[in-house]
């Protein structure tokens, strides 16, 4: 696809379970973020991958949270034991080049932990 | 303005005037500065950035202004218009391969 697709839209998951959040990045794409955002709140920053330099993790809330991104495209939000404060929308977004200010974001995995 | 639960702070703008959105930021280390959109439902959009070492750049109906000694940065749109109407977010960029961090935002709510 052209851009930043996120899968699943939407993940409904009872309180306790693990949910893996996916994101596809723009090919060719260097730089790759995951935000949360709560509902009509701002934009939470959760860990960054830049390249083949280790990721900035400074972001993740708790042990719970790891991404991982695999051949340097497409990556993966883990939440493990997930608690009812966990329910946001995920949002992965990519840049071209190592510090773009442009980045082009997917739509979000909405997350409602019940 | 900051964000104070779920009430973002809102802009209500009229058809054809101009509107200005304002951010402060803390970072005096940043390099960038840049203006995101974002529609209901969907994820932010690149507006328009700046350097730090600029006070101001025009885009296509957007102006951006940086005050670096009061550490302000505001967005300026020109005859704005029903489709302006989402979120504005301010974000800061450090040095190469920094992150890009969001500062909070402000509901645009255009009225015909």
């Amino acid at each position: 696809g052209a851009g930043v697709s996120q899968s699943p839209s939407n993940k409904v998951t009872e309180k306790g379970k693990d949910v893996e959040l996916r994101c596809d990045p723009i090919s060719g794409h260097t730089a790759l973020y995951w935000y949360r955002q709560s509902l009509g709140q701002g934009l939470e920053f959760l860990i960054y991958f830049q390249g083949n330099s280790a990721p900035d993790k400074s972001g993740l809330p708790s042990d719970r949270f790891s991404a991982e991104r695999t051949g340097g495209s497409v990556s993966t939000l883990t939440i493990q034991r997930t608690q009812q404060e966990d329910s946001a929308v995920y949002l992965c977004a990519s840049s071209l080049v190592k510090g773009g200010t442009e980045a082009f974001f997917g739509q979000g995995t909405r997350l409602t932990v019940v | 303005g900051e964000n104070v639960g779920l009430h973002l702070p809102t802009l209500s703008v009229q058809e054809g005037d101009n509107s200005i959105i304002n951010c402060a930021y803390s970072n005096s280390a940043s390099d960038y500065f840049i203006w995101y959109k974002q529609e209901s439902g969907k994820g932010p959009q690149f507006i328009i950035d700046i350097r730090s070492n600029m006070d101001k750049r025009q885009g296509q109906r957007v102006t951006v202004l940086l005050n670096k000694t009061v550490k302000h940065l505001s967005l300026q749109i020109a005859a704005t218009q029903p489709g302006d109407s989402a979120v504005y977010f301010c974000a800061e960029k450090g040095a190469a391969g920094n992150k890009l961090t969001f500062g909070g935002g402000t509901r645009v709510l255009v009225k015909p």
